[in-house]
């Protein structure tokens, strides 16, 4: 199985912050890497597939990028809709499989 | 707009069958995949496995000895059998959409329901 590392696991930031979360592959996963946004007691809800390419009808303020085995994604300005748990995900080899999550809270 | 929602029971005890449908609504379950993806209380996510409109599957090869999963297309409904659960299976499970072609994507998901395994 490939593994998902994020990091950091929690991060506490101020509204405007620009915010950055990374996600490693244990292996090359080219661009194969969603990112997904659940708030509590929800569903996940897509951000973003194929590495960078923004899902329709979220926020041009989400952006991600990354190849092979490192990926980012970057919340330009947060904001306190945006306190959340992230996931990475690959989607280049089964069993797919999700990043540890990184939880984002507002200072 | 495409809505899932996942029914079945809440409570299944030790050893027992784990059964539960996901019904596709605002859109046919046609030309698509659909998976099932759990996440044990306070923790992360884990991919179960997909089946597709014709009925194909695949599993994740941790639970495949447990899972099966099939399609109603007449019901626009799909559904989830694990078997032989213990507490470890106590989590929300949630049913999705699988799209793209290429770049695949969970774009569309149920609301979860928390299945609790205890006797």
């Amino acid at each position: 199985d490939i593994q998902m590392t994020q990091s950091p696991s929690s991060l506490s930031a101020s509204v405007g912050d620009r915010v950055t979360i990374t996600c490693r592959a244990s292996r090359n996963i080219a661009s194969f890497l969603n990112w997904y946004q659940q708030k509590p007691g929800k569903a996940p809800n897509l951000l973003i597939y194929a590495s960078s390419t923004l899902q329709s009808g979220v926020p041009s303020k989400f952006s991600g990028s990354g190849y092979g085995t490192d990926f980012t994604l970057i919340i330009s300005s947060l904001q306190p809709e945006d306190s959340a748990t992230y996931y990475c995900q690959q989607i280049y080899s089964a069993p797919w499989t999700f990043g540890q999550g990184t939880k984002v809270e507002i200072k | 707009q495409v809505q899932l929602q996942e029914s079945g029971p809440g409570l299944v005890k030790p050893s027992e069958t784990l059964s539960l449908t996901c019904t596709v609504s605002g859109g046919s379950i046609s030309n698509y995949y659909w998976s099932w993806i759990r996440q044990p209380p306070g923790k992360g996510l884990e991919w179960i496995g997909y089946v597709s409109y014709s009925g194909s599957t695949s599993y994740n090869p941790s639970l495949r000895s447990r899972v099966t999963m099939s399609v109603d297309t007449s019901k626009n409904q799909f559904s989830l059998r694990l078997s032989s659960v213990t507490a470890a299976d106590t989590a929300v499970y949630y049913c999705a959409r699988l799209a793209g072609d290429s770049y695949l994507r969970f774009d569309y998901w149920g609301q979860g329901t928390l299945v609790t395994v205890s006797s």
